[in-house]
């Protein structure tokens, strides 16, 4: 089965411009989360979604947005791009099975750099 | 809120030396998920264990082994006869357990190095 899988590996941007980010999940999984991950800040959750609703939000400004597709694929987009954005944005793909929480498998990541 | 804390930055080790990772944790939730994650310097995240907060039970898995403490909001993790392919940043995590806000919350990480 393959795995969790993010486009593109690696971005270069300018301050002001925007970005998408895509995420596949593995085949099946029904909920994608995504985080960013920077030297300063660590790990933080930027939202989660399921079912192409979004279920969950971090505690990130409006620029961060994001969708879900009827295929499970994700977006998220930054808007406005500053320098502190420039991170390693993590996907997370998760089966959802029941009410309780399952594993949750991590892609590899877009390096994002805001010049 | 919840919080967990990895107090080691980084550690360093010589190849077959045994090596305790820590982890303390904060939660108000009765029911909660602890993980913890591998980080290589490929940078993905790899998965390495769940642990449900009503099962105490210590776990080993080959060279792995975690000891959670709920008495003490520890979760432990121990590399026994460390090997260089450990050296990766290791991250303790914690989440809700219910649907919906499953959100983790993740440690600063320890990087482990372990050296020939």
């Amino acid at each position: 089965k393959a795995g969790v899988t993010q486009t593109p590996r690696y971005l270069i941007k300018t301050r002001g411009q925007q970005v998408t980010l895509s995420c596949s999940p593995i085949s099946g999984h029904r909920s994608v989360s995504w985080y960013q991950q920077t030297p300063g800040q660590g790990l933080q959750f930027l939202f989660e979604y399921f079912s192409e609703t979004q279920r969950n939000k971090g505690n990130f400004p409006g620029r961060f947005s994001g969708r879900q597709f009827s295929n499970s694929r994700s977006e998220m987009n930054v808007s406005t791009l500053e320098l502190g954005d420039s991170a390693l944005y993590l996907c997370v793909s998760s089966l959802e099975q029941g009410a309780r929480t399952d594993t949750q498998y991590f892609g590899p990541g877009t390096r994002l750099t805001v010049l | 809120a919840q919080k967990v804390t990895q107090a080691q930055t980084e550690i360093s080790v010589v190849e077959k030396e045994d090596v305790t990772l820590d982890c303390v944790y904060e939660t108000r939730d009765t029911t909660y998920y602890l993980f913890w994650y591998k980080q290589p310097p490929s940078g993905e995240l790899v998965f390495l264990i769940r642990r449900n907060s009503f099962d105490e039970q210590n776990e080993i898995s080959g060279r792995y082994s975690w000891n959670f403490q709920k008495s003490t909001s520890s979760f432990n993790f121990t590399i026994t006869a460390s090997q260089v392919v450990d050296s990766a940043v290791y991250f303790c995590a914690l989440s809700e357990a219910y649907t919906g806000r499953r959100a983790l919350t993740f440690g600063s990480g320890t990087r482990l190095q372990v050296q020939p």
